[in-house]
């Protein structure tokens, strides 16, 4: 089976610029959750969604929104971007949305200039 | 606030020597703990996970987690360590928020040398 796959793998955008991030959870996973991981930290929480609702939000501006559809993919979106949104993004799926054990894709590096 | 610390930022141990990676946690209540492993240019893999019961559990790769309530703690150990262990190792804390939150530690990144 596939594991969770992120999209893009990297990219370059200016500030100001809008980001959308893509993520296809592992076969039969119902839950996404959106990480943030800067260079030389942990992952810190963005968002999770289960069932297509959103269950969960960490302390991020509403820059930062997300959505999850019918087939259980999930898009990160960030507005107005700034330096300091250059980081790792990583999506993670479960089962369900309680289990707490998080299977992640390798992430998408966003470089903002 | 609930957090999740790692007092040590790296570690070196040599090959075949023993391992021990600390994590102390703030929480009311017991939280769900885990340990993670992110090695370069990859996306974090679970080792070991703790919900309840034996406070001693085993992972994958032969890594082990020892949970002491009173000590606020579940440190990470293995008994000897291999070159390919050489990553960054991420204590965690899983919380039920009407959904589920995880918050890691900053990570402790372990160097191993021959």
């Amino acid at each position: 089976d596939a594991g969770v796959t992120q999209s893009p793998t990297h990219l370059i955008k200016t500030r100001g610029q809008h980001v959308t991030l893509r993520c296809s959870p592992i076969s039969g996973h119902k839950s996404v959750s959106w990480y943030q991981q800067v260079l030389g930290q942990g992952p810190q929480f963005i968002f999770q969604y289960y069932e297509k609702e959103e269950r969960g939000r960490g302390n991020f501006p509403d820059r930062f929104s997300a959505r999850q559809f019918p087939n259980y993919s999930s898009e990160l979106n960030v507005n107005a971007l700034l330096l300091g949104d250059s980081a790792l993004y990583l999506c993670a799926s479960s089962f369900n949305r309680g289990t707490g054990e998080l299977f992640f894709g390798e992430g998408s590096r966003l470089t903002v200039l | 606030a609930q957090s999740v610390t790692q007092p040590d930022i790296h570690i070196t141990v040599s090959e075949g020597a023993s391992l021990e990676l600390r994590c102390n946690y703030s929480y009311g209540a017991t939280p769900y703990l885990f340990w993670y492993v992110q090695s370069p240019g990859q996306g974090l893999q679970l080792l070991l996970k703790y919900f309840s019961g034996d406070t001693l559990v085993q992972g994958i790769k032969g890594f082990e987690a020892e949970f002491k309530r009173s000590q606020s703690s579940f440190n990470l150990r293995k008994p000897s360590v291999h070159w390919s262990d050489a990553a960054e190792y991420f204590c965690a804390v899983g919380l039920h928020t009407g959904g589920f939150k995880t918050i890691f530690g900053a990570g402790t990144r372990l160097f191993v040398k021959a």
